[in-house]
């Protein structure tokens, strides 16, 4: 597609719910990366891959958090048994190599009830 | 670790005037790339302008330059006649040249436009 497009674009859920975000890079972007955004805050980096393979994820915060980049395309971060801390702006970027400047989706904002 | 760091967290210009936001930052690499991002209202993450550590000139991109000050850590965005459009959350950002090439952003400063 033309730019990063993440999904949903809201998402409200309950306490202990598990939840699931999508990313879908800019087509041929080798590099994702997944950042938190608390209001008010600069992006947090929480992990990112190259291709399929996970890079880096000392970002994640505990190990409720994971992510995934199973061919190399699309990206999935899961949280499991939500908390209200988790409620933030969950972002993607992508960039077409390591060394090339990320483009930004729009995020998701999730909020936990 | 590296560290990024906007100080000031609101400022103002008037419309067509020159704006300048400062931005620090700690790091014992040699080697790296600074970024300014622009997020407006809307929510979304635009890319401003790019600064190689390795170069000494300085970044500019139209209205938008930069003053990199590699000794001082220093990477402030200068902002010629500014415009309504401009007013927006801006934030400074560093990554690494290795392999590593995560970003880490400053906490942002808001600019409002005076029209």
């Amino acid at each position: 597609g033309a730019g990063v497009s993440q999904s949903p674009r809201y998402k409200v859920t309950k306490r202990g719910q598990d939840v699931a975000l999508r990313c879908d890079p800019i087509s041929g972007h080798v590099s994702l990366y997944w950042y938190r955004q608390a209001l008010g805050q600069g992006p947090e980096f929480l992990t990112y891959f190259n291709y399929e393979a996970q890079q880096d994820k000392s970002g994640l915060p505990n190990d409720r958090f994971s992510a995934e980049r199973p061919e190399g395309s699309i990206s999935t971060l899961t949280i499991q048994r939500t908390e209200q801390r988790d409620s933030a702006m969950y972002r993607c970027a992508s960039s077409l190599s390591p060394d090339q400047p990320q483009h930004f989706g729009d995020g998701t904002r999730l909020s936990i009830l | 670790a590296q560290t990024v760091t906007q100080s000031q967290p609101e400022m103002s210009v008037q419309e067509a005037e020159t704006v300048t936001l400062s931005c620090t930052y700690d790091t014992s690499e040699s080697d790296y790339y600074l970024f300014w991002y622009k997020q407006p209202p809307s929510r979304q993450m635009i890319l401003v302008i790019r600064q190689e550590a390795y170069k000494q000139q300085n970044a500019t991109e139209n209205r938008f330059s930069v003053n990199f000050q590699k000794a001082a850590k220093s990477f402030s965005l200068k902002i010629s006649d500014s415009q309504l459009g401009d007013a927006a959350m801006y934030f400074c950002a560093y990554r690494s040249s290795g392999a590593n090439s995560k970003l880490t952003f400053g906490k942002g400063i808001t600019l409002s436009v005076r029209p």
